[in-house]
């Protein structure tokens, strides 16, 4: 069955530190995607990134960064020098044919 | 700019009431999705479409149910409202793929039934 497990549930650090939001996913197929998605306070899904399971290069975009590691069936989020904006749930997810299965989020709080 | 828009952001019910939620994408999108999201419980599929007047069942369909008369329209509808439906809903949609495409989501309602 195909699962994704977000460990942490919330995490709180002092801003301009770096934070890892850890993600790590079951599937059987040997073709899939991986995203991450934003959750502001304002409610709305921002799409952050979508990764191919043949693709296994890391992602940075600014200050993000994406650390897909097939060995261990990890996907996970580094956001570098942390900044207040940056609270939000963060979820991964994980394509299961036209659907996607997300993880249950963790909590990010970046402490002014 | 990809565009999903949701009816209401905040809505109030009483037990027993019909309730519609109303979703609009305007990206041409074939696929359209409707989550609840609960706390500690993460997002959980319900229901969702491949076309106009295709509807397949989710994770949770029970006490659902939908109609999708119009390609960029799809409505959630809660037949007979009740407190355990309370809760955050959210409208996404999708371009037709092999699996794996992005969903692009509106800003959700929140649903609070009394």
């Amino acid at each position: 069955a195909q699962k994704v497990t977000q460990a942490q549930t919330e995490i709180s650090v002092v801003e301009k530190e770096d934070v890892t939001l850890d993600c790590v996913y079951e599937t059987r197929d040997t073709t899939y995607y991986l995203f991450w998605y934003k959750q502001p306070p304002s409610g709305e899904l921002v799409f952050l990134i979508r990764r191919n399971s043949f693709d296994e290069q890391n992602e940075i975009s600014g200050r993000y960064s994406w650390n897909f590691q097939k060995s261990t069936s990890s996907f996970n989020f580094t956001i570098t020098a942390s900044q207040v904006v940056d609270s939000a749930v963060y979820f991964c997810a994980l394509s299961r044919d036209d659907k996607i299965i997300f993880g249950k989020g963790t909590r990010l709080h970046i402490l002014p | 700019d990809v565009k999903v828009t949701q009816s209401s952001r905040y809505l109030v019910k009483r037990t027993g009431e019909k309730v519609f939620l109303e979703c609009v994408q305007d990206m041409d999108h074939e696929n359209m999705f409707w989550y609840r999201q609960d706390p500690g419980l993460g997002l959980r599929l319900i229901y969702f479409s491949y076309d106009v007047k295709m509807k397949e069942k989710g994770d949770i369909p029970e006490g659902y149910s939908v109609s999708r008369e119009k390609k960029e329209r799809f409505s959630l509808i809660l037949e007979s409202a009740s407190t355990n439906q309370t809760s955050m809903y959210l409208c996404a949609s999708s371009p037709p793929s092999q699996g794996g495409e992005t969903q692009y989501f509106g800003p959700g309602t929140r649903l609070l039934v009394l």
